[in-house]
């Protein structure tokens, strides 16, 4: 079945580099995401990979796969206060009828 | 304009009680959920509907009793409310229906506190 694991906190200081892993079971997955979820409100949308692209940077944000892993990972450079959020991988399986399996998201707290 | 909206945006009740939540997209999606975020912050997929068929039921309490009157609508009304369903639940949706990528929009959530 499916299963996203993520590591649930990061801590950084503004300005630094935030990297944030997740890793996946299902080879068959064809997208794989980034959601971010700020405080009160619901998950939207950063980013997205296709599994056949090993990176995808888009201005401070960049996505790299290691598909033989099966390991995602979302990089945030100089991070900002204005960064901290959950931040929740998820997959996505053609066959799972729109079914998106997210992870258990990860809390980044940005120190200034 | 409000994409994916949700009411109530919070909810406080009693042990017992029956009650519902509204959610309404405005996207022309075909498909759309139900999510219940705990109070550690996982997000569990409960329902989906795909053109108003129920396509996913997670192990969920038959409680829990999700109903799409049109594309547009999915409510979720809980019977018989315990303490532990005390959470966020948030509605999304997506345009899914024979695609490999689909984003989701979710609602703002809908606190509810069972007392």
């Amino acid at each position: 079945g499916e299963d996203v694991e993520q590591s649930l906190f990061l801590s950084v200081r503004e300005g630094d580099s935030s990297v944030i892993n997740c890793t996946y079971t299902d080879s068959s997955s064809t997208y794989l995401y980034w959601y971010k979820q700020e405080p009160g409100a619901g998950l939207q949308l950063l980013t997205y990979i296709f599994s056949n692209m090993d990176m995808k940077q888009d201005q401070r944000l960049t996505v790299l796969l290691n598909k033989k892993d099966k390991h995602l990972s979302l990089r945030i450079a100089d991070t900002q206060t204005g960064d901290s959020a959950i931040y929740f991988c998820a997959e996505s399986i053609p066959s799972n009828a729109g079914k998106s399996t997210f992870g258990d998201g990860t809390t980044l707290t940005v120190k200034p | 304009d409000t994409a994916v909206s949700q009411t109530p945006k919070y909810l406080v009740t009693q042990m017992g009680n029956d009650k519902s939540i509204k959610c309404e997209q405005n996207l022309g999606h075909d498909t759309m959920y139900w999510y219940k975020q705990d109070s550690k912050k996982f997000l569990k997929i409960m329902f989906s509907y795909n053109n108003k068929e129920l396509i996913i039921n997670e192990t969920v309490p038959n409680r829990f009793s999700p109903k799409s009157p049109d594309k547009a609508h999915l409510n979720l009304h809980i019977n018989s409310l315990e303490l532990g369903d005390s959470a966020v639940y948030f509605c999304a949706s997506s345009l899914a229906s024979g695609r490999a990528f689909y984003e989701q929009y979710f609602g703002p959530g809908t606190r509810l506190t069972v007392t």
